[in-house]
């Protein structure tokens, strides 16, 4: 069975300093591996996805993540957060029953000081 | 383009009422997806439906059902309300069945009280 892991519920970093949002999968498969950022009452936005091209995956506003087979870890980064990326990040793997449903990780609260 | 559309944006219910969600997908789009994401978790997946046919479906119980029609709209229905349904719905359109990507609407709100 697919899932995934965020090792961390909250995480606080200053503004302009580097951000890590930690995610492993567990999959039988080649994985689907995506980011989603959701803002307070708002949908969530795609950040990016790894579908077995290449392991480093740049995504929009400057994030990007490195899928690392051996480690099974997705993790996200950005080498200096702003205010605005203040919200809630999912990791998501797709499964492979057919549907290619998403499997949501438990989300990482990213808070950002000033 | 417009995107993934819901409605209403909110409401509030009774419980044992029933409630009709609503979704419009990204034109193009034919398959349309339903998650339930509680408040301080990650959405679960309840429905997939693709060419109008039910693809998938999560554990959620038979209160729940959706459909989907000609113009790849879709409604979840909700019967018999529990406090425990009060949640974002969230509806998510793609292409075409095995499609990784899946575009979000903004969410319903429902409460439950």
């Amino acid at each position: 069975a697919q899932s995934v892991t965020q090792l961390d519920s909250h995480v606080s970093v200053s503004e302009g300093t580097p951000v890590l949002l930690r995610c492993n999968y567990s999959s039988s498969y080649s994985p689907s591996l995506f980011w989603y950022v959701q803002h307070p009452n708002k949908g969530l936005q795609l950040l990016l996805k790894y579908t077995s091209a290449a392991t480093l995956v740049k995504g929009i506003n400057g994030f990007e993540a490195e899928f690392k087979k051996s480690e099974t870890s997705f993790h996200l980064t950005k080498p200096s957060a702003h205010m605005s990326d203040a919200a809630e990040y999912f990791c998501v793997v797709s499964d492979t029953d057919g549907t290619y449903k998403y499997i949501f990780g438990t989300g990482t609260r990213l808070k950002v000081l000033a | 383009d417009a995107g993934v559309t819901q409605s209403p944006t909110h409401l509030i219910k009774t419980r044992g009422q029933q409630v009709t969600l609503r979704c419009s997908p990204i034109s193009g789009h034919k398959s349309v997806s339903w998650y339930q994401q509680v408040l301080g978790q990650g959405p679960q997946f309840i429905f997939q439906y693709y060419e109008k046919e039910e693809r998938g479906r999560g554990n959620f119980p038979d209160r729940f059902s959706a459909r989907q029609f000609p113009n790849y709209s879709s409604e979840l229905n909700v019967n018999a309300l529990l406090l425990g349904d009060s949640a974002l719905y969230l509806c998510a359109s793609s292409s075409r069945q095995g499609t990784y990507e899946q575009y979000f609407g903004p969410g319903t709100r429902l409460t439950v009280t």
